[in-house]
């Protein structure tokens, strides 16, 4: 079946701006997580999203926000972008079953965001 | 707080040879931890994980509690495994799902 696809897979933006990325995960999977990949700071989570609902929120400004549509497509979205913000951001789809051992992330290319 | 902690940034060893990728972690409770590895652009990939307890790509890993560790091995490295290797770690139960990720570790295998 497909893998997890992500759109735009780079992006150009200016300061100040907001911008938009989409995920569109593995057919079945039921949840999606995001993750910002920098060279200073590595792979951090930013937040997770189950059945439309946001499951888990990682230590980020509320400038970064997220949302699941009902076919299980995510988006997140940055506003008021800062320099700082330049990054891969990668999304990770998963079934998102319940209670036992976390089920295995499949990851998506990324999209590389340029803030100038 | 959970922690991964890769020590080495970089690591190359010759084709042949073993290799051995550290990975320590500090968690209160039980952890799932796994390896995910990224090959030269490609997306990163899931490569094993403790519970599983599989040999991939003659690739394993044991979960040592004691030392809170989980140790990348193989044991005659092979030039298709030069890549960057991730340590991770997850709650092992309960519906919270995020990862988190150490620092990765860069792995050469010289001919």
């Amino acid at each position: 079946k497909a893998g997890v696809t992500q759109t735009p897979r780079y992006l150009i933006k200016t300061r100040g701006q907001q911008v938009t990325l989409s995920c569109s995960p593995i057919s079945g999977h039921r949840s999606v997580s995001w993750y910002q990949q920098t060279p200073g700071q590595g792979l951090q989570f930013l937040f997770e999203y189950f059945s439309e609902t946001q499951r888990n929120k990682g230590n980020f400004p509320g400038r970064f926000s997220g949302r699941q549509f009902s076919n299980s497509r995510s988006e997140m979205n940055v506003s008021t972008l800062e320099l700082g913000d330049s990054a891969l951001y990668l999304c990770a789809s998963h079934r998102g079953q319940r209670g036992g051992s976390p089920d295995t992330q499949y990851f998506g290319p990324g999209t590389r965001l340029t803030v100038l | 707080a959970q922690r991964v902690t890769q020590p080495e940034k970089l690591l190359s060893v010759f084709k042949g040879a073993p290799v051995e990728l550290k990975c320590n972690y500090s968690y209160s409770g039980s952890p799932e931890l796994f390896w995910y590895v990224q090959y030269s652009r490609q997306r990163l990939q899931l490569l094993l994980r403790h519970i599983s307890r599989e040999s991939i790509k003659g690739f394993t890993a044991d979960l040592n509690k004691g030392e809170t560790s989980f140790h990348l091995k193989k044991p005659f490295a092979q030039e298709e495994d030069s890549a960057m290797y991730y340590c991770a770690l997850g709650p092992s139960s309960g519906s919270a799902r995020q990862l988190t990720f150490g620092s990765g570790t860069q792995l050469t295998v010289l001919p």
